[in-house]
């Protein structure tokens, strides 16, 4: 049984357009984390959300937007895709703030 | 504000000892490590807390100095499952993680 699990895979689209990525947990973890790593591999962290609040909310562009309909999913929207939103962004979960996370096999976007 | 690891490769020989890590100038309240080999996703390998004890995963040891402010990962008689990028996360009480830059770690036969 997949743990933490992201869909699509693979996102390849152009720029300007509007795209989703869906994440759901089976843990029965309270907090849930957006994060983008780069071509560089820097892992840094977008939001965060605990029992459907969201906590975290670094600098970024407000093109994303992230959801959670529930605990168990948390989903992220972008508008108007750029060059730069290239990279793999993974979806972790874990009990609470800070516990041990479980990371999504990644959705890897590339804007053409 | 993040961590600082070092080095940032390493090299080593199957059975060969290395050592690696991380460094804040803040701080800490627990360094978290991870592991991610290529092309997937990182994976949790420890916790270190404040006042805590060594922490172990499999040949793989880490310590925790808060004095200094730094975390230090033990890879010991390495295999080459070993292989991967090591990431410290380090926790100053506000909610989130900050991930170091990585030390990548290649052991070859």
């Amino acid at each position: 049984d997949t743990a933490v699990s992201q869909t699509p895979k693979y996102l390849v689209t152009q720029m300007g357009n509007d795209k989703s990525i869906k994440c759901e947990q089976n843990l029965g973890h309270d907090t849930m984390y957006w994060y983008k790593q780069d071509s560089k591999k820097f892992l840094k962290i977008m939001f965060s959300y605990n029992n459907k609040e969201l906590i975290i909310n670094e600098t970024v562009p407000n093109r994303f937007s992230p959801k959670s309909p529930d605990k168990a999913h948390l989903n992220l929207h972008i508008n108007s895709l750029e060059l730069g939103d290239s990279a793999v962004y993974f979806c972790a979960s874990s009990q609470f703030i800070n516990q041990p996370q479980h990371f999504g096999d990644g959705t890897r976007l590339s804007i053409l | 504000q993040q961590p600082v690891q070092s080095p940032q490769a390493v090299i080593l020989r199957e059975g060969e000892d290395a050592v690696i890590n991380c460094s804040s100038s803040k701080a800490l309240y627990s360094v978290h490590w991870y592991r991610q080999k290529h092309g997937e996703a990182p994976v949790f390998l420890m916790i270190l807390l404040k006042g805590g004890e060594q922490m172990r995963h499999e040949k793989i040891s880490a310590s925790f100095n808060e004095k200094k402010q730094q975390s230090s990962l033990y890879l010991t008689a390495s295999q080459l499952s070993y292989s991967g990028t090591y990431f410290c996360g380090t926790d100053y009480g506000n909610n989130r993680l900050a991930f170091g830059k990585g030390n990548q770690v290649v052991v070859i036969p």
